[in-house]
Protein backbone atom coordinates (compact mmCIF):
# COMPACT_ATOMS: atom_id res chain seq x y z
CA UNK A 1 0.00 0.00 0.00
CA UNK A 2 1.11 3.43 -1.22
CA UNK A 3 2.02 5.95 1.71
CA UNK A 4 2.99 9.21 1.67
CA UNK A 5 4.61 11.67 4.30
CA UNK A 6 5.68 15.19 3.93
CA UNK A 7 8.98 16.69 5.96
CA UNK A 8 10.24 19.92 6.83
CA UNK A 9 10.44 22.92 8.60
CA UNK A 10 6.57 24.46 10.58
CA UNK A 11 8.15 28.21 10.73
CA UNK A 12 9.77 30.23 7.75
CA UNK A 13 10.49 33.78 7.86
CA UNK A 14 8.35 35.92 5.70
CA UNK A 15 10.51 36.31 2.22
CA UNK A 16 12.28 33.42 2.77
CA UNK A 17 12.11 29.69 0.54
CA UNK A 18 9.80 27.19 2.35
CA UNK A 19 11.27 23.60 1.22
CA UNK A 20 9.36 20.52 2.02
CA UNK A 21 10.14 17.10 0.95
CA UNK A 22 7.85 13.81 0.41
CA UNK A 23 8.48 10.00 1.09
CA UNK A 24 6.70 7.47 -0.81
CA UNK A 25 6.65 4.30 0.59
CA UNK A 26 5.58 1.49 -1.55
CA UNK A 27 5.01 3.41 -4.26
CA UNK A 28 6.57 3.71 -7.96
CA UNK A 29 7.44 6.96 -7.91
CA UNK A 30 8.75 6.55 -11.58
CA UNK A 31 5.22 5.75 -12.77
CA UNK A 32 3.31 7.94 -10.67
CA UNK A 33 2.69 11.66 -10.69
CA UNK A 34 3.31 13.38 -7.62
CA UNK A 35 1.53 16.47 -6.51
CA UNK A 36 1.36 19.51 -4.10
CA UNK A 37 -1.45 20.61 -2.63
CA UNK A 38 -2.15 23.76 0.29
CA UNK A 39 -5.05 24.53 2.52
CA UNK A 40 -5.21 27.51 4.17
CA UNK A 41 -6.66 27.76 7.61
CA UNK A 42 -10.42 27.30 7.38
CA UNK A 43 -10.13 27.84 3.59
CA UNK A 44 -10.59 25.13 0.47
CA UNK A 45 -8.00 22.78 -1.18
CA UNK A 46 -5.62 24.97 -3.60
CA UNK A 47 -3.56 22.82 -6.27
CA UNK A 48 0.47 23.94 -6.23
CA UNK A 49 1.66 22.12 -8.75
CA UNK A 50 2.91 18.49 -9.80
CA UNK A 51 5.60 16.71 -11.33
CA UNK A 52 5.16 13.75 -14.11
CA UNK A 53 7.08 10.53 -13.92
CA UNK A 54 9.28 11.92 -16.79
CA UNK A 55 10.40 14.67 -14.60
CA UNK A 56 8.20 17.51 -16.76
CA UNK A 57 6.72 19.92 -13.87
CA UNK A 58 3.16 21.74 -14.16
CA UNK A 59 2.37 24.48 -11.87
CA UNK A 60 -0.84 26.71 -10.58
CA UNK A 61 -0.58 29.78 -12.53
CA UNK A 62 -0.87 31.86 -9.44
CA UNK A 63 1.89 30.59 -7.85
CA UNK A 64 4.03 29.71 -10.94
CA UNK A 65 6.68 32.22 -10.63
CA UNK A 66 7.77 31.11 -6.49
CA UNK A 67 7.29 27.34 -7.34
CA UNK A 68 9.89 24.30 -8.43
CA UNK A 69 8.51 20.64 -7.66
CA UNK A 70 11.46 18.11 -8.56
CA UNK A 71 11.67 14.40 -8.15
CA UNK A 72 14.72 12.46 -6.65
CA UNK A 73 13.85 8.84 -7.64
CA UNK A 74 16.95 7.20 -5.90
CA UNK A 75 15.25 8.28 -2.63
CA UNK A 76 11.75 7.98 -3.50
CA UNK A 77 11.06 11.28 -2.57
CA UNK A 78 9.85 14.55 -4.29
CA UNK A 79 10.16 18.19 -2.84
CA UNK A 80 8.54 21.89 -3.17
CA UNK A 81 10.17 25.01 -2.77
CA UNK A 82 8.36 28.03 -2.75
CA UNK A 83 10.17 31.54 -2.95
CA UNK A 84 9.50 34.70 -1.28
CA UNK A 85 6.66 33.76 1.01
CA UNK A 86 4.40 35.51 3.17
CA UNK A 87 1.73 35.19 5.51
CA UNK A 88 -0.66 34.63 3.01
CA UNK A 89 1.16 30.96 2.22
CA UNK A 90 0.32 29.95 5.68
CA UNK A 91 -0.86 26.70 5.62
CA UNK A 92 -1.36 22.50 6.04
CA UNK A 93 0.93 21.69 2.92
CA UNK A 94 -0.13 17.73 1.68
CA UNK A 95 1.41 15.88 -0.79
CA UNK A 96 -0.31 13.40 -3.30
CA UNK A 97 0.01 11.19 -5.76
CA UNK A 98 -2.08 10.41 -8.66
CA UNK A 99 -1.62 6.65 -9.91
CA UNK A 100 -0.20 7.82 -13.77
CA UNK A 101 1.31 5.03 -15.11
CA UNK A 102 0.14 2.40 -13.01
CA UNK A 103 -3.21 2.62 -13.79
CA UNK A 104 -4.55 1.14 -16.94
CA UNK A 105 -8.11 3.61 -16.23
CA UNK A 106 -7.42 6.66 -18.20
CA UNK A 107 -9.67 8.56 -16.03
CA UNK A 108 -8.07 7.61 -12.89
CA UNK A 109 -4.72 8.32 -13.88
CA UNK A 110 -5.03 11.92 -12.97
CA UNK A 111 -7.04 11.55 -9.57
CA UNK A 112 -5.54 11.99 -6.20
CA UNK A 113 -5.98 8.51 -4.91
CA UNK A 114 -3.15 8.62 -1.60
CA UNK A 115 -2.51 11.76 0.83
CA UNK A 116 -0.05 12.40 2.84
CA UNK A 117 -1.20 13.34 6.59
CA UNK A 118 -0.13 17.20 6.05
CA UNK A 119 2.55 19.32 7.32
CA UNK A 120 1.44 22.76 9.08
CA UNK A 121 3.55 25.41 7.66
CA UNK A 122 3.72 29.04 9.31
CA UNK A 123 5.04 32.37 8.13
CA UNK A 124 5.79 34.43 10.74
CA UNK A 125 8.74 36.19 11.87
CA UNK B 1 -13.25 27.53 -12.84
CA UNK B 2 -15.46 24.69 -10.19
CA UNK B 3 -18.35 26.24 -8.77
CA UNK B 4 -19.86 23.70 -5.83
CA UNK B 5 -23.36 24.11 -4.47
CA UNK B 6 -25.02 24.82 -2.17
CA UNK B 7 -22.11 25.88 0.13
CA UNK B 8 -23.57 24.03 3.40
CA UNK B 9 -26.51 21.40 3.44
CA UNK B 10 -27.76 20.76 7.03
CA UNK B 11 -29.25 17.25 6.84
CA UNK B 12 -30.35 14.26 9.83
CA UNK B 13 -28.85 11.25 9.47
CA UNK B 14 -30.68 8.86 6.94
CA UNK B 15 -31.66 11.23 3.93
CA UNK B 16 -30.38 11.98 0.88
CA UNK B 17 -27.34 14.62 -0.08
CA UNK B 18 -27.40 15.93 -3.48
CA UNK B 19 -24.16 18.49 -3.83
CA UNK B 20 -23.38 19.99 -7.50
CA UNK B 21 -20.22 20.61 -8.92
CA UNK B 22 -20.50 23.33 -12.14
CA UNK B 23 -17.31 23.46 -14.11
CA UNK B 24 -16.69 26.68 -16.62
CA UNK B 25 -15.79 24.81 -19.37
CA UNK B 26 -16.34 21.23 -20.60
CA UNK B 27 -14.49 18.83 -19.00
CA UNK B 28 -15.81 15.69 -20.34
CA UNK B 29 -15.93 13.01 -17.18
CA UNK B 30 -12.37 14.29 -15.62
CA UNK B 31 -14.30 14.92 -11.90
CA UNK B 32 -13.04 13.36 -9.07
CA UNK B 33 -14.68 14.04 -5.86
CA UNK B 34 -12.82 13.74 -1.78
CA UNK B 35 -14.19 13.96 1.40
CA UNK B 36 -12.48 15.81 3.99
CA UNK B 37 -13.22 15.81 7.98
CA UNK B 38 -11.56 18.20 10.54
CA UNK B 39 -7.92 17.29 11.27
CA UNK B 40 -7.84 14.79 7.88
CA UNK B 41 -6.42 14.81 4.91
CA UNK B 42 -8.75 14.50 1.95
CA UNK B 43 -10.15 10.60 0.77
CA UNK B 44 -10.78 10.10 -2.79
CA UNK B 45 -14.66 8.84 -2.77
CA UNK B 46 -15.15 9.11 -7.02
CA UNK B 47 -12.82 9.16 -10.64
CA UNK B 48 -13.95 9.68 -13.55
CA UNK B 49 -17.06 11.96 -12.65
CA UNK B 50 -18.71 7.76 -11.34
CA UNK B 51 -16.55 5.75 -10.51
CA UNK B 52 -16.15 5.01 -7.30
CA UNK B 53 -12.74 4.45 -5.12
CA UNK B 54 -11.57 1.47 -3.44
CA UNK B 55 -13.08 1.24 -0.16
CA UNK B 56 -15.80 3.49 -0.73
CA UNK B 57 -19.39 2.05 0.44
CA UNK B 58 -22.06 2.07 -1.86
CA UNK B 59 -24.24 4.86 -0.52
CA UNK B 60 -21.93 7.29 -2.31
CA UNK B 61 -22.61 7.74 -6.35
CA UNK B 62 -21.24 10.35 -8.64
CA UNK B 63 -22.58 11.16 -12.55
CA UNK B 64 -22.38 14.19 -14.87
CA UNK B 65 -20.37 14.79 -17.75
CA UNK B 66 -19.20 17.90 -20.16
CA UNK B 67 -20.11 21.17 -17.26
CA UNK B 68 -22.16 19.15 -14.64
CA UNK B 69 -21.81 16.75 -11.94
CA UNK B 70 -23.54 15.41 -8.62
CA UNK B 71 -22.24 13.65 -6.04
CA UNK B 72 -25.10 11.82 -4.72
CA UNK B 73 -24.77 9.94 -0.77
CA UNK B 74 -28.47 8.09 -0.74
CA UNK B 75 -29.04 7.85 3.26
CA UNK B 76 -26.51 9.52 5.46
CA UNK B 77 -24.88 7.86 7.79
CA UNK B 78 -23.14 9.92 10.80
CA UNK B 79 -19.92 9.43 9.18
CA UNK B 80 -20.50 11.26 6.02
CA UNK B 81 -20.78 14.76 8.16
CA UNK B 82 -17.47 16.42 6.22
CA UNK B 83 -16.90 18.74 3.58
CA UNK B 84 -16.60 17.74 -0.03
CA UNK B 85 -14.36 18.58 -3.08
CA UNK B 86 -15.17 18.24 -6.51
CA UNK B 87 -12.08 18.50 -8.29
CA UNK B 88 -11.22 18.45 -12.47
CA UNK B 89 -8.38 17.06 -14.40
CA UNK B 90 -8.85 17.67 -17.79
CA UNK B 91 -6.68 18.11 -20.60
CA UNK B 92 -3.29 17.60 -21.07
CA UNK B 93 -1.29 17.66 -19.14
CA UNK B 94 -3.99 19.22 -16.93
CA UNK B 95 -4.19 21.98 -14.57
CA UNK B 96 -5.95 20.91 -11.90
CA UNK B 97 -9.07 22.93 -10.33
CA UNK B 98 -10.56 22.42 -7.41
CA UNK B 99 -14.45 23.59 -6.05
CA UNK B 100 -14.36 25.56 -3.03
CA UNK B 101 -16.36 23.33 -1.49
CA UNK B 102 -19.87 21.76 0.16
CA UNK B 103 -19.98 21.26 3.77
CA UNK B 104 -22.44 18.38 5.08
CA UNK B 105 -23.60 19.21 8.72
CA UNK B 106 -26.01 17.95 10.91
CA UNK B 107 -29.62 19.70 11.13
Amino acid sequence: QVQLQESGPGLVKPSETLSLTCTVSNGSISSEYHTWMRQSPGKGLEWIGYILYSGSPQYNPALKSRVTISVDTSTNQFSLKLTSVTAADTAVYYCARAPGLTTTVNTKRWALDVWGPGTMVTVSS
Amino acid sequence: VLTQSPATLSLLPGERATLSCRASQIVNNNVAWYQQKPGQAPRLLIYGSSTRATGVPARFSGSGSGTEFTLTISSLQSDDFAVYYCHQYHGWPPNYTFGLGTKVDIK
